[in-house]
This record gives C-alpha cells, sequence and structure tokens, in this order.
C-alpha cells in the first residue's frame, strides 16, 4: 500500500466551478500534510498547510482534514484557469526523528474557459 | 526574502560519470531535504540535512549522497550515473525545528534538470 494516495485524475472543472482533490495517507500517527501546486515545468509551490482536524480557509483554496478517516482534501472555489496545475499531496509519516515528507503521485487540474 | 536556489538549473552528463548539485536554502532555514521526481515516480525522497547532520535517508543506492555546509548550503552527489538518474532533483528548505508546527513547511527550489547520455 502507497503510504499516500490521491485521486488520480485528470480533474476537468468549468472555469467558476469548484474543483475537489481527495488525498488519503496509510500512517495513522501522521500530523503534518501539505498541499502543492505544480505547473507544468515548474517546481512544487506550498499552497496549504494543515495540522488539526477541520478546514481551514486560504483565499479560495480550503483544505480539510479528518485523522480518524486519514483523508485530507483540498477544495478550490471559482476556479480559474491559472489554478490548472498538478496538485500534490504531501503527508508527514509521525515516526522518531523523521522530517521527510512523502508525496502522492498528484492530481491533474484543467480548468475549462 | 530570496527563495531557494539551485545550480545548476541543467545538466547533460554521459553514463559512468559523476554529477554535483547545490542548493542553497531560504535565509534562515537550517534543513535541506533533495528529492528525485520522474514522471513514473513522482517525488521520491532521497535525504535531509540538519545544521550539517543527515537525519533521515531515502531508499537510494549509496552512490546518492549529500551534505550540508555549515552556512546550511547542500550539495548533493550522483557517482557512476545511470540512465536512470534522469531526472528533476529538487531540494526543499525548512526551519527544521521549532516550536511551532510549520517548521517543517518545505519550500522547494526551481530545481536541476539532470539529463544522462
Amino acid at each position: 500500500q502507497k503510504e499516500v494516495e490521491q485521486n488520480s485524475g485528470p480533474l476537468s472543472v468549468p472555469e467558476g466551478a469548484i474543483a475537489s482533490l481527495n488525498c488519503t495517507y496509510s500512517d495513522r500517527g501522521s500530523q503534518s500534510f501539505f498541499w502543492y501546486r505544480q505547473y507544468s515545468g515548474k517546481s512544487p509551490e506550498l499552497i496549504m498547510s494543515i495540522y488539526s482536524n477541520g478546514d481551514k480557509e486560504d483565499g479560495r483554496f480550503t483544505a480539510q482534514l479528518n485523522k480518524a478517516s486519514q483523508y485530507v482534501s483540498l477544495l478550490i472555489r471559482d476556479s480559474q484557469p491559472s489554478d490548472s496545475a498538478t496538485y500534490l499531496c504531501a503527508v508527514n509519516p509521525l515516526l522518531p526523528n523523521d522530517y521527510k515528507l512523502s508525496f502522492g503521485a498528484g492530481t491533474t487540474v484543467t480548468v475549462r474557459a | 526574502k530570496a527563495g531557494v536556489t539551485q545550480t545548476p538549473r541543467y545538466l547533460i552528463k554521459t553514463r559512468g560519470q559523476q554529477v554535483t548539485l547545490s542548493c542553497s536554502p531560504i535565509s534562515g532555514h537550517r534543513s535541506v531535504s533533495w528529492y528525485q521526481q520522474t514522471p513514473g515516480q513522482g517525488l521520491q525522497f532521497l535525504f535531509e540535512y540538519f545544521s550539517e547532520t543527515q537525519r533521515n535517508k531515502g531508499n537510494f543506492p549509496g552512490r546518492f549522497s549529500g551534505r550540508q555546509f555549515s552556512n546550511s548550503r547542500s550539495e548533493m552527489n550522483v557517482s557512476t550515473l545511470e540512465l536512470g538518474d534522469s531526472a528533476l532533483y529538487l531540494c526543499a528548505s525548512s526551519l527544521g525545528a521549532g516550536l511551532s508546527s510549520s517548521y517543517n513547511e518545505q519550500f522547494f527550489g526551481p530545481g536541476t534538470r539532470l539529463t544522462v547520455l
């Protein structure tokens, strides 16, 4: 079983719609969760981090965390063509002295104008 | 505040050669992590350094090595290059320690694209 799994996509949404991205993780003790956006040919850019159960909102982005279900999601409201990118879910597994991030394979989002 | 910088941005090498990549973290960040990104395997963790000490290592062969200097700058070295080493090599910096939960927020540099012929 992969440590971090994301819905495979690609996900196509019309401009102005909500894009919903999902991520599950295997290590129940994980404490830190991140969403990165990666444009084609560029490096990943951190857009959201979440550490507690519930919702965290930042502009048009909302991250949701449910540790009991080992599930983290990202909602993009009022999607814009500039949101077209691959979104990577990253998790910090909780092990002694473990500082690495485990990444999902990514979900490619295309926003149709 | 300047971001993470990596040099060189592009490299072309032949099988059997070795290569050294460099990473300068965000000012004040003491942790540097290295990742390999390929279309087939995605982002794979190589190793992480904090205050010149390797704290974590991923599942890569010993041909991949790294080090960190007292100014937090880091280098990674790949010896005896193989065709399969062609990839985008990314470094990311973070605070690495602290009371805030955000100490492990990692910020990526632009990457070094390595092509092995």
